[in-house]
Order: structure tokens, then C-alpha cells, then sequence
């Protein structure tokens, strides 16, 4: 199995700041790595696909960048609305894994 | 649009069974990949099983192969889980989600709210 670490567990930080999340595979993946973020009681919601493509209505503040086995989420000025769990998955092979998740919580 | 809708979560105790139910409106169902993703009480997202749109292809997660059985009925847009034999780790929020294939692997681009199963006794 491929096992995804992300990194850090959590991070603190204030509207307007730069963030960056950082997810590792165990394998190389190619580029079959999603983002998703998580709001609390809420499903997950795709973010990036192919480790770069924007989902549909994302808002363009929102990157992904990365090949092989490390991936970055960057989110270039930080909104209320993005504090969330944010999580990487592979998406290439079974089973699917993700990773453990980031909690990007307010300073 | 699209929406998918999770029924069936209870409380169960320990070497019970359930089933789960998704139902899948807004798209073609009979033309995607479906997904069950649990997600234990304040833990993190585990992908459970999958299945293809006509149901040869399917793929589980090893902790829970041999006691869950996913299914789906084109007919009525629906996706199944059954689930026997189960544990206290079983507990979660399990989640349908749509794998659109687009080329881009088993990416999720749409989810249900969510259907809480506990299992205790």
C-alpha cells in the first residue's frame, strides 16, 4: 500500500498569510495526487486533481504543485473561509490512501 | 446538479450487520466509478471500496474485505454497502462519493453529507 504523510499536523495562521502543506507518498505516483478540504460536519470537497489542475470553482488562491513523491497545497493569501482540514490522496492505485490531514486553524 | 444522498446509519452492536444506501441523482450513475469513504470520530478520511459502473470491478480496503460487499443498481441510481461481522472500529460517518474518471485517476469531485454508523454495545 502507499502510505501519503502530510506535513505539519497543524499550522496557525492569520487572513492574508501564505500557506503551505506539504504530502509525501512512499511511492512514486506520477501525478495521481488530489487535494481536498474539510470543513467541521461536512463532506470533503476536491480542491486540485493531477496535483495542479484547479477544480471547478476553486477559488485561483489555491495551488498545487509537485511530482514523484512530494506534493505541495499552497494557498497564496489566506481567507476566513479557508480554515479547514485540508487532505492529499493518491489516486492511482488500490487501495486508496490519504494522507492524515493538516488543520490550518486562525493565530 | 449533481447530489448523492447516504441512508441507513445506525446504531448496531458489535457482530451485527447493516446496509448501507447511497443514492446518486443529477448525473449519468450508470456511467461512473462509486466510492464508500468512512471517516472514524475526530479522525482523518479512509477510503473503504469501490466499484465499477457495472459492477466487475470492485476493490476494498483489507480491514474490511470479507465482511463488506459493495453493490449498485443502475436501475434506481443506487450504491450499496453491506456491512457484517462488525467491530467497534468500524464506527465512523461513511460517505458515497463519485469518481468522475476523467483521466485523472480515482479522484472524488462529488460526495454525500455523510451517514453516521456506531457500533457498541
Amino acid at each position: 500500500d502507499i502510505q501519503m504523510t502530510q506535513s505539519p499536523s497543524s499550522v496557525s495562521a492569520s487572513v492574508g498569510d501564505r500557506v503551505t502543506i506539504t504530502c509525501r507518498a512512499s511511492q512514486h505516483i506520477t501525478k495521481y495526487l488530489a487535494w481536498y478540504q474539510q470543513k467541521p460536519g461536512k463532506a470533503p470537497k476536491l480542491l486540485i486533481y493531477s496535483v495542479s489542475s484547479l477544480e471547478s470553482g476553486v477559488p485561483s488562491r489555491f495551488s498545487g504543485s509537485g511530482t514523484g513523491t512530494d506534493f505541495t497545497l499552497t494557498i497564496s493569501s489566506l481567507q476566513p473561509e479557508d480554515f479547514a482540514t485540508y487532505y492529499c490522496q493518491q489516486v492511482n492505485n488500490f487501495p486508496l490512501t490519504f494522507g492524515g490531514g493538516t488543520k490550518v486553524e486562525i493565530k | 446538479q449533481v447530489q448523492l444522498v447516504e441512508s441507513g446509519g445506525t446504531l448496531v452492536r458489535p457482530g451485527g450487520s447493516l446496509r448501507l444506501s447511497c443514492a446518486g441523482s443529477g448525473f449519468t450513475f450508470s456511467d461512473s466509478y462509486m466510492s464508500w469513504v468512512r471517516q472514524a470520530p475526530g479522525k482523518g478520511l479512509e477510503w473503504v471500496s469501490d466499484i465499477g459502473p457495472t459492477g466487475g470491478e470492485i476493490y476494498y480496503v483489507d480491514s474490511v474485505r470479507g465482511r463488506f460487499t459493495i453493490s449498485r443498481d443502475n436501475a434506481k441510481n443506487s450504491l450499496y454497502l453491506q456491512m457484517n461481522s462488525l467491530r467497534a472500529e468500524d464506527t465512523a460517518v461513511y460517505f458515497c462519493a463519485r469518481d468522475p474518471q476523467r483521466g485523472d485517476g480515482h479522484t472524488f469531485n462529488s460526495w454525500g453529507p455523510g451517514t453516521m454508523v456506531t457500533v457498541s454495545s
